[in-house]
Order: C-alpha cells, then sequence, then structure tokens
C-alpha cells in the first residue's frame, strides 16, 4: 500500500496569513493526488485535484503543487470558514489511501 | 443539484451483519462509478470499496475483503454496502462518494455519512 504522510498534524495561523500543508508518499504517484476540506461533523469535500487542479466553486486562495512523492496544498490568504481538517489522497494505485490529516484552526 | 443519501446505519453486535444505503440523485447515476469512504470517531479518512458503472469491477480494502460486499442498482439510483462478520474496528461513519474517473480519479461529491457502531 502507498503510505500517506502530511505534515504538520495541526497548525494555528491568523486570518490573511499563509498556510502550507505537505504530503509526501512511500513512492511516486505522478500527479494522482486530491485535497479535502473537512469541517466537524461534515462530509469532505475536494478542494484540488490532480495534485494542481482547482475544483470547480473552490475559491483561488487554494492552491496545490507537486508531483512524483512530495506535494503542497497552499492558502494564500487564510480566511475564517477555512478551518477545519484537510486530507490529501492518492488515487494512483488500489488501495486509495488518504494522509492523516492537518487541523488548521484559526488564531 | 447532486445529492447522495446515506441510511442503515445503527448498532450491532460483533459478528452481526448491516446493510448501507445510499441514495443519489442530481446526475446520471448509471455513468459513474461510486466509493465507500469510511471514519473511525475522531480519526482519519479509509477508503473501504469501489464499484464499476456496471459492476463488472469491484475493489475493496483489505480489511473488508470477504466480508463486506458493494453493489449497485442503477434503476433505482442507489449504492449499497453488505456488511458482514462486523468488527469492532468496522465503528466508523460511512460515506458513499461519487467518482470522477479517467486521467484523474477523484471523489467529487460524499453523503452526509451513516454512523455503524459495532459493540456488545
Amino acid at each position: 500500500d502507498i503510505q500517506m504522510t502530511q505534515s504538520p498534524s495541526s497548525l494555528s495561523t491568523s486570518v490573511g496569513g499563509r498556510v502550507t500543508i505537505t504530503c509526501r508518499t512511500s513512492q511516486s504517484i505522478s500527479s494522482y493526488l486530491n485535497w479535502y476540506q473537512q469541517k466537524p461533523g461534515k462530509a469532505p469535500e475536494l478542494l484540488i485535484y490532480a495534485a494542481s487542479t482547482l475544483q470547480s466553486g473552490v475559491p483561488s486562495r487554494f492552491s496545490g503543487s507537486g508531483s512524483g512523492t512530495d506535494f503542497t496544498l497552499t492558502i494564500s490568504s487564510l480566511q475564517p470558514e477555512d478551518f477545519g481538517t484537510y486530507y490529501c489522497q492518492q488515487t494512483y494505485d488500489l488501495p486509495w489511501t488518504f494522509g492523516q490529516g492537518t487541523k488548521v484552526e484559526i488564531k | 443539484e447532486v445529492q447522495l443519501v446515506e441510511s442503515g446505519g445503527g448498532l450491532v453486535q460483533p459478528g452481526g451483519s448491516l446493510r448501507l444505503s445510499c441514495a443519489a440523485s442530481g446526475f446520471s447515476f448509471s455513468s459513474y462509478w461510486m466509493s465507500w469512504v469510511r471514519q473511525a470517531p475522531g480519526k482519519g479518512l479509509e477508503w473501504v470499496a469501489n464499484i464499476k458503472q456496471d459492476e463488472s469491477e469491484k475493489y475493496y480494502v483489505d480489511s473488508v475483503k470477504g466480508r463486506f460486499t458493494i453493489s449497485r442498482d442503477n434503476a433505482k439510483n442507489s449504492l449499497c454496502l453488505q456488511m458482514n462478520s462486523l468488527r469492532a474496528e468496522d465503528t466508523a461513519v460511512y460515506y458513499c462518494a461519487r467518482v470522477i474517473g479517467g486521467s484523474s480519479w477523484r471523489h467529487d461529491y460524499w453523503g452526509q455519512g451513516t454512523l455503524v457502531t459495532v459493540s456488545s
């Protein structure tokens, strides 16, 4: 199975600040990497797919980059509604696997 | 509007069975792969199973192989997960999710989830 390692596990940033979350995979997955946001008690929502493509309706302050084994999710200017837990997911090979999550709090 | 509504969760004893359903609307259900993804209380997400449009391909995470069966009824726009020989570690919120395939597989729509608790 492809192992996913996200860092940090949690962070706290002020509104307007820049957030960077990294995801490292145990083997190369090309660009088969997705990012999801999950708020407490809610289902996950797709933010980024194919490592860098913004899902329709997602604000442009979210961006993704990377390929191979190292990937990054960036929030350029954190907004109050961006709190929650962010997960990366690889869909290069079955079983599809998720990172352990990064909890983002507003300072 | 795409909607996915899960049902069928509840409390079941270890070794018992449960059948989850997901009612889909707002899109051409028969045109999409579908998934089940679960989340244990306070834990992360775990992909459980995928099913192709015509049921010709089904895939499972190793921990549920031989115990869980994914199926669908395209005439009723319905996705199911039959769960047998349930264990405490199967306790989770179970989400159904639509899959976008092709060059970049991803889950673009999710239901609200249904809670399965396996406990005596």
